[in-house]
């Protein structure tokens, strides 16, 4: 089975510009999560989605970030205008079921620099 | 509150030797659920293992072994006869109702193997 998708793998923009991620979670998962990843930070959980629907995103850092989930097998994370401190790896996870019993599966991560 | 301390910030060792990585959690549910997670220096992260807290039953998975001890709430990671291709930074992290079944991270001990 294909495991979370996401793309590009790579994004190097200038500030000012949109940006556009993507995520395609694992088959049958209905929670995803948008999670981003800097030396300074770590990981850090900037929303997440059940049933195409956001329950949280407590974790958004401003109103630049937006994350859409237009049906069961595909999502965006948008960030419009970027900045140079956005750069960081942007993961994807998917997991199924309600508790804590499951796993959360990771897609290969976008690696985002705004210069 | 829920925390995960990953003491550890770097250990170096080298190749054959065996190698423990701890974490301590703090959460006042008495169900949670207790994952480490590898990333490579490839970037992605890839699950290793879950524990509930009814199981202290320790695991081993060939040279991977997980010491899990609710007296000392630890869930430690022990590594034998290390290899270069361990070399990774691995997390730790809690799972649990107080949080919403999110996944709590610790900061990540980044493990060098040396040849």
């Amino acid at each position: 089975d294909a495991g979370v998708i996401q793309s590009p793998r790579h994004e190097v923009t200038e500030m000012g510009q949109e940006v556009t991620l993507r995520c395609k979670p694992i088959s049958g998962h209905d929670y995803l999560f948008w999670y981003r990843q800097t030396m300074m930070r770590g990981l850090e959980l900037l929303i997440y989605f059940n049933n195409n629907v956001p329950i949280d995103d407590s974790g958004m850092p401003e109103d630049r970030f937006s994350a859409k989930m237009p049906n069961a097998s595909f999502s965006t994370l948008k960030i419009q205008p970027s900045e140079p401190r956005d750069s960081a790896v942007y993961f994807c996870a998917s997991r199924t079921g309600t508790s804590g019993l499951d796993t959360q599966y990771f897609g290969p991560g976008t690696r985002l620099t705004v210069l | 509150a829920q925390k995960v301390t990953q003491a550890q910030t770097e250990i170096s060792v080298v190749e054959k030797e065996d190698v423990t990585l701890d974490c301590v959690y703090e959460t006042r549910d008495t169900t949670y659920y207790l994952f480490w997670y590898k990333q490579p220096p490839s970037g992605e992260l890839v699950f290793l293992i879950r524990r509930n807290s009814f199981d202290e039953q320790n695991e081993i998975s060939g040279r991977y072994s997980w010491n899990f001890q609710k007296s000392t709430s630890s869930f430690n990671f022990t590594i034998t006869a290390s290899q270069v291709v361990d070399s990774a930074v691995y997390f730790c992290a809690l799972s649990a109702q107080d949080s919403n079944y999110q996944l709590i991270w610790g900061a990540g001990t980044k493990l060098i193997i040396k040849p």
